[in-house]
């Protein structure tokens, strides 16, 4: 079974721009939750999909948006871009949405975004 | 308090020894607990689930989950150089998946 996919893999952009990354959930999940990961935060979180409707937000302001499509691909859309949005974007997925089920995470290689 | 805790090390631990990573939480319906490890400039790869109190051996590694005092565990046995990363410890919360910090593992040769 193919893995999560991620692209593009590599973004370099500038302030105020905007840009969107897209995520393919390995074959049969239907739940994608993004995450961004800077050295100094960790993982923090962005949102969850499952089935084509936002469950959960993290603490990000509203220029972070994403959706998710009927075959559970996932964009996220970043605008008005800040140098500080500079992080590695790492989706993952998983089968049921996050919560007390028992399902696992399996993350993309990430999308790296330098923002100048 | 943070979520999830973890000490961020770095841990030096020597070739052929027991690394011991701990990890904290504060949600006590949190039933699901996930240990993944992450090399530089890589995603984050599971190596480890938990969901009972005990331990749960796969290969050289071993989770330990102990939901009466929030704390959850890994133990890697035989540690070699490939070893040194970062692990993350994540629990299953309410509505959403929390991850710790990471702790940075280094292995001595």
């Amino acid at each position: 079974k193919a893995g999560v996919t991620q692209t593009p893999r590599y973004l370099i952009k500038t302030r105020g721009q905007q840009v969107t990354l897209s995520c393919s959930p390995i074959s049969g999940h239907r739940s994608v939750s993004w995450y961004q990961q800077t050295p100094g935060q960790g993982l923090q979180f962005l949102f969850e999909y499952f089935s084509e409707t936002q469950r959960n937000k993290g603490n990000f302001p509203g220029r972070f948006s994403g959706r998710q499509f009927s075959n559970s691909r996932s964009e996220m859309n970043v605008s008005t871009l800040e140098l500080g949005d500079s992080a590695l974007y790492l989706c993952a997925s998983s089968s049921l949405p996050s919560g007390r089920s028992q399902e696992t995470q399996y993350f993309g290689p990430g999308t790296r975004l330098l923002v100048l | 308090q943070k979520e999830v805790e973890q000490n961020s090390g770095p841990l030096s631990v020597p070739e052929g020894a027991i690394a011991s990573l701990n990890c904290t939480y504060s949600d006590r319906g949190s039933q699901s607990f996930f240990w993944y490890r992450q090399y530089s400039g890589k995603s984050p790869e599971l190596i480890m689930f938990i969901y009972s109190n005990g331990d749960k051996e796969d290969g050289r590694f071993t989770a330990q989950l102990n939901k009466a005092s929030q704390y959850v565990s890994l133990l890697i046995r035989d540690s070699q150089p490939s070893d040194s990363a970062t692990y993350l410890c994540a629990v299953n919360g309410r509505d959403k998946i929390i991850f710790g910090k990471g702790t940075r593992l280094h292995i001595l040769p």
